[in-house]
């Protein structure tokens, strides 16, 4: 089955500065990447998305980058501010198995001010 | 913050009881699934359902079983059985008409002494 490494699992950067999570998976079927942001106590939220036909994706200060070849996949957060200190986590599916989700063990970002 | 509910948000069993975590949803979604959430891990797969009366298992099983009787509910019961009950619970929802992207609850918090 698949299985999805995360790294790192802390990351702490000064406000302002970008912060990059990275993401390998193993099953090369696998065809959607989803990132959820997870505040303290709170539900999974998600943040941005990337299917397997598109290399990158951008939302503002967010962008998410694709590399099937490597089967590796990136987050990219840039100006961090504060209010991004969260937990992480990255996935990747296949539509074929019911679009179950398969989770990375997440990263903790905590943006100094 | 509607849309899929989860509850309790806290519950505290004794070992050796079974207990039934609530989940309902008004998303008209087809598709729903639990996860366990421990510390330092990612969300892994209990059991999903992508269809009224049909459920799957998920990796994490063992311990566990669901029923899928409507579409707005996935009760999932944490039997005797399951060793390490003790976690947060999330269930989640989607629509495969709408895209991939999976809607969590709020959660619940199960403690077991």
């Amino acid at each position: 089955g698949e299985n999805v490494e995360q790294h790192p699992s802390t990351l702490s950067v000064q406000e302002g500065d970008s912060a990059v999570i990275k993401c390998t998976y193993s099953d090369s079927a696998s065809n959607y990447f989803p990132w959820y942001k997870q505040e303290l106590g709170k539900r999974p939220q998600l943040i941005i998305d990337i299917r397997s036909n598109v290399g990158e994706k951008k939302d503002q200060r967010i962008a998410v980058t694709l590399n099937k070849t490597a089967k590796h996949f990136s987050l990219h957060i840039t100006e961090t501010q504060p209010e991004d200190s969260a937990v992480y986590f990255c996935a990747a599916s296949r539509r074929e198995y019911g679009n179950k989700l398969v989770f990375g063990a997440g990263t903790i970002l905590r943006v100094k001010s | 913050d509607g849309g899929i509910t989860q509850s309790p948000k806290y519950l505290f069993r004794k070992e050796g009881q079974n207990v039934t975590l609530s989940c309902e949803q008004n998303l008209n979604h087809d598709a729903m699934y639990w996860y366990r959430q421990d510390p330092g891990q990612g969300l892994r797969l209990i059991y999903y359902s992508q269809i009224v009366n049909d459920f799957q298992k998920g990796d994490i099983a063992e311990g566990y079983s669901v029923s899928r009787e409507k579409k707005e509910s996935f009760p999932l019961t944490v039997t005797s059985a399951q060793k390490n009950p003790t976690a947060f619970y999330l269930c989640a929802s989607s629509s495969p008409r709408k895209g991939r992207e999976q809607y969590f609850g709020p959660g619940t918090r199960l403690t077991v002494t």
